[in-house]
């Protein structure tokens, strides 16, 4: 299967500061990839559709002045933690398609926690 | 966003035994598929379905994609403990809508 790489597995920042995680399509073009926030114990619910050269779309209740999201190449999308607070601590996870209709491979997934 | 109702929410058998997990939507989907995830892993793709009434295997792993489109099951038969995991279901229509998980713990 295709190969999605999120980078850093795991990282610790204290609050205030800001993190910045990577997901890179290793052997595929995505012109749209997704980031997801899990819970302990929960499904993964979508923070925002990331677009390949134009403005991520964000769903409903997410900030998108806290997540920025980045996505300048069609093989990279990033998604900045600005101002981290220990409630962002959570499980961060990214998935790409190769197009619109085929399944989606998912990143190995980040840990955040804000200290 | 939309989330599709998967049962059983958890499920604790023993070695050998079959398992089998459902989701289902209100909504019409055009795939179903369905995830694995390790615990602090990112979920790892088992079955993709495309067309209505599609049944599908992979290795002990059998799925189908229902006649309405609005629901899909999965089998797994003669577990192993590394079995043990949380499986979901995900719908696409667009974008993915995920299942709620259901946590599998196989007893040696």
């Amino acid at each position: 299967g295709a190969v999605v790489s999120q980078h850093p597995s795991r990282v610790i920042c204290k609050s205030g500061t800001s993190v910045k995680i990577e997901c890179r399509s290793l052997d595929f073009q995505a012109t749209t990839m997704f980031w997801y926030r899990q819970f302990p114990k929960k499904s993964l619910m979508l923070m925002a559709t990331s677009n390949e050269g134009s403005k991520a779309t964000y769903e409903q209740g997410v900030e998108k002045d806290k997540f920025l999201i980045n996505h300048a190449s069609l093989t990279l999308s990033t998604l900045t933690v600005t101002s981290a607070h220990p409630e962002d601590s959570s499980f961060y996870i990214c998935s790409a398609h190769r197009d619109q209709n085929t399944e989606a491979f998912f990143g190995q997934g980040t840990r955040l926690t804000v200290v | 966003g939309q989330q599709l109702n998967q049962s059983p929410q958890s499920m604790f058998i023993q070695e050998g035994e079959d398992v089998s997990m459902n989701c289902t939507s209100s909504s019409i989907f055009n795939t179903w598929l369905w995830y694995k995830q390790d615990p602090g892993e990112g979920p790892v793709l088992l079955i993709a379905l495309y067309k209505a009434g599609e049944l599908t295997s992979n290795g002990r792993l059998t799925a189908q994609f229902g006649i309405t489109r609005k629901d899909s099951f999965l089998n797994i038969s003669a577990s192993i403990p590394s079995d043990v995991g949380i499986y979901f279901c995900a719908g696409q229509l667009g974008q993915f809508y995920f299942g709620t998980g259901t946590s599998l713990t196989v007893i040696p």
